[in-house]
């Protein structure tokens, strides 16, 4: 089976950097996506991992580490506008339909 | 380029009844999957239609159907409304095997 475990919840400041987890557990792998969800919204892409290392987008980061089935999206110079629930997610290779697996959510609140 | 879009937004039901809800692709995607939200989780995946044909289906029961039409939309359809089929439901197209998929703003279903 294939599960992902990230925080439920990660407080910061504005302005300042914040680093959400991701672990998985895949019977297959084919990347690690990032997905922003605002309330009452959908979820937005953020970021793809497909090999190891980080990759840049603007103020967001995203790290993977196929090793140790890990990897991180870091937000840097937060803004309130940041405030959301994110989401890790896997796609399973050796499933046809290449369905979309998600973490249960990280809900980040930016305080001023 | 409009994106995914789904109808109706919101949508009040009864226990027992059914609902059809839709969805319209990005233009050029051929592949249609739909997902459920309970609100406070990550999305689940239901079902993916590609050239409409079924690609794969969630642990859902049979209560849940769908189809693809000749151009690309889909319908995803409830029996038997539970209160537990209250929830957000996503539909994300993409070109298969890629890893980014655009998502609809979802239907918020709400059964009583």
């Amino acid at each position: 089976g294939q599960s992902l475990e990230q925080p439920s919840e990660v407080t910061a400041v504005e302005g300042a950097i914040v680093q959400i987890n991701c672990t998985y557990q895949t019977s297959g792998f084919y990347g690690l996506s990032w997905y922003q969800q605002h309330d009452g919204g959908a979820p937005t892409f953020l970021s793809y991992n497909g090999l190891d290392g980080l990759e840049e987008t603007g103020r967001f980061s995203s790290f993977l580490s196929r090793s140790d089935s890990y990897g991180y999206l870091l937000l840097q110079e937060l803004q309130m506008k940041d405030s959301a629930s994110y989401f890790c997610a896997v796609r399973d290779p050796m499933d046809s339909s290449y369905k979309l697996i998600f973490g249960s959510g990280t809900r980040l609140l930016v305080r001023p | 380029d409009a994106g995914v879009t789904q109808s109706p937004t919101h949508l009040i039901k009864t226990r027992g009844q059914h609902v059809t809800l839709r969805c319209s692709p990005i233009s050029g995607h051929k592949s249609v999957s739909w997902y459920q939200q309970v609100l406070g989780q990550g999305p689940q995946f239901i079902f993916q239609y590609y050239e409409k044909e079924e690609r794969g289906r969630g642990n859902f029961p049979d209560r849940f159907s769908a189809r693809q039409f000749p151009n690309y939309s889909s319908e995803l359809n409830v029996n038997a409304l539970l209160l537990g089929d209250s929830a957000l439901y996503l539909c994300a197209s993409s070109l298969l095997g890629t890893a980014i998929e655009g998502f609809g703003q979802g239907t918020r279903l709400t059964v009583v």
